[in-house]
């Protein structure tokens, strides 16, 4: 396990469209996070999971978002009906309790 | 309140220089305070991170400084390297989620 996978890395997509990303954990993890990150700028939290139960949403996470963590392993973000705003990277975080959040490479999401 | 300020936005520094970046809270809740490093096209990477039962930290040529009473922490980038060059971010989270600052893209020149 060389820590957290998000796939895919890059995504364009026309307006109106439903997207989809997954992120695979750090194995022994139990805490997962989705931050948003536009350029320039810090990340933003979007949602936490503490295993498979969605413990936090972030009034950024409009009704169009949701996220799910199956059986606390690995985790979607969906995004439906794309606006040109939601242009921005999507990352995964995973922890666990003594140990800090570890960040994936992101995916690049372009709304054309 | 949920804000992190963070300064400056850029900052250049001549190689073996010391690079200082400031970060400002307002929530007394927060309990952890750790710095971020990424590089384009990355994920962001713990660099280092401090409580605040603690003044400083060091490890390596990272410094953090924490400054309770102000509500103000601070990174030092002792003998900076070109391979430093990237966006700094500060961050504070007051149990699980982290807020960050707005970043600061430091370029250390040969």
């Amino acid at each position: 396990d060389t820590g957290v996978s998000q796939d895919p890395r890059h995504k364009i997509t026309k307006r109106g469209q439903n997207v989809t990303f997954r992120c695979d954990p750090i194995s022994e993890h139990n805490r997962l996070y989705w931050y948003r990150q536009t350029l320039g700028q810090g990340p933003e939290f979007l949602t936490y999971f503490q295993n498979e139960a969605q413990l936090e949403k972030s009034r950024l996470l409009s009704d169009r978002f949701s996220a799910e963590r199956p059986k606390g392993s690995f985790s979607t973000l969906e995004i439906q009906r794309t606006e040109q705003g939601d242009s921005a990277m999507y990352l995964c975080a995973s922890g666990s309790l003594n140990t800090e959040a570890f960040f994936g490479q992101g995916t690049r999401l372009t709304v054309v | 309140q949920q804000q992190v300020k963070q300064s400056p936005q850029s900052l250049i520094v001549q190689k073996g220089g010391i690079s200082i970046i400031n970060c400002a809270y307002e929530n007394t809740a927060f309990d952890y305070f750790p710095w971020y490093q990424q590089f384009p096209g990355k994920g962001p990477a713990l660099l280092i991170a401090i409580r605040p039962d603690v003044s400083e930290k060091k490890e390596g040529r990272f410094t953090i400084s924490f400054n309770k009473s102000a509500k103000q922490f601070s990174l030092h980038i002792m003998d900076s390297q070109p391979g430093d060059s990237a966006t700094y971010f500060c961050a504070a989270s007051p149990s699980y989620k982290l807020i960050f600052g707005s970043g600061t893209r430091l370029l250390v020149r040969p």
